[in-house]
């Protein structure tokens, strides 16, 4: 099974800030991977896919790079919105894997 | 716009069985492989298994090989997942997901608990 390192697991960050996550593969992947936004009691909403590519409707604070086993997603100034759990999902190889989440909360 | 709407939870006790339903509307069904998520409370996120968009080629997380089935029913733009054998490790909420280059529209989710 393909295994899914995201780091760090929580972070503290005021409004403004730069923030990355990353998201490491235990083998390659191409650029098969999504990264997700989830809100507490929502579901989990996609913000990027192919690694780079911004979902329809997601701003463009939000940026995705990467290929093969490394990948950061990066939010260019936090906003208040924007706090929530992060997750990375490869889809290249069955089982399907998330990374175990990143909670991004107010400093 | 699409839509997927879950249905189905409850609670049920150990070893007990549960029918998940998924009702998907905005796309066209039959084009799209499925998925089912679950989110164990306070957890992470779980893939639990795929189907694809003929049915034929179905998938499943180890954890629960051998006692979940997926099918759908592309007349009534309809996903199932048949829980049997169910444990107190199954207890989650399930989402459906249209799966497009990965994960894209997830509905909102329906909780399952397991428990005497």
């Amino acid at each position: 099974d393909i295994q899914m390192t995201q780091s760090p697991s929580s972070l503290s960050a005021s409004v403004g800030d730069r923030v990355t996550i990353t998201c490491r593969a235990s083998q390659g992947i191409s650029n098969d991977l999504g990264w997700y936004q989830q809100k507490p009691g929502k579901a989990p909403k996609r913000l990027l896919y192919a690694a780079s590519s911004l979902q329809s409707g997601v701003p463009s604070r939000f940026s995705g790079s990467g290929s093969g086993t490394e990948f950061t997603l990066t939010i260019s100034s936090l906003q208040p919105e924007d706090f929530a759990t992060y997750y990375c999902l490869q889809h290249n190889t069955y089982p399907l894997t998330f990374g175990g989440g990143t909670k991004v909360e107010i400093k | 716009e699409v839509q997927l709407l879950e249905s189905g939870g409850g609670l049920v006790q150990p070893g007990g069985s549960l029918r998940l339903s998924c009702a998907a509307s905005g796309f066209t069904f039959s084009s799209y492989t499925m998925s089912w998520v679950r989110q164990a409370p306070g957890r992470g996120l779980e893939w639990v298994s795929d189907i694809s968009g003929s049915g034929v080629g179905t998938y499943f997380a180890d954890s629960v090989k051998g006692r979940f089935t997926v099918s759908r029913d592309n007349s009534k733009n309809t996903l199932f997942l048949q829980m049997n054998s169910l444990r107190a490790g199954d207890t989650a909420i399930y989402y459906c997901v249209k799966a497009s280059y990965g994960m894209d529209v997830w509905g909102r989710g329906t909780p399952v608990t397991v428990s005497s």
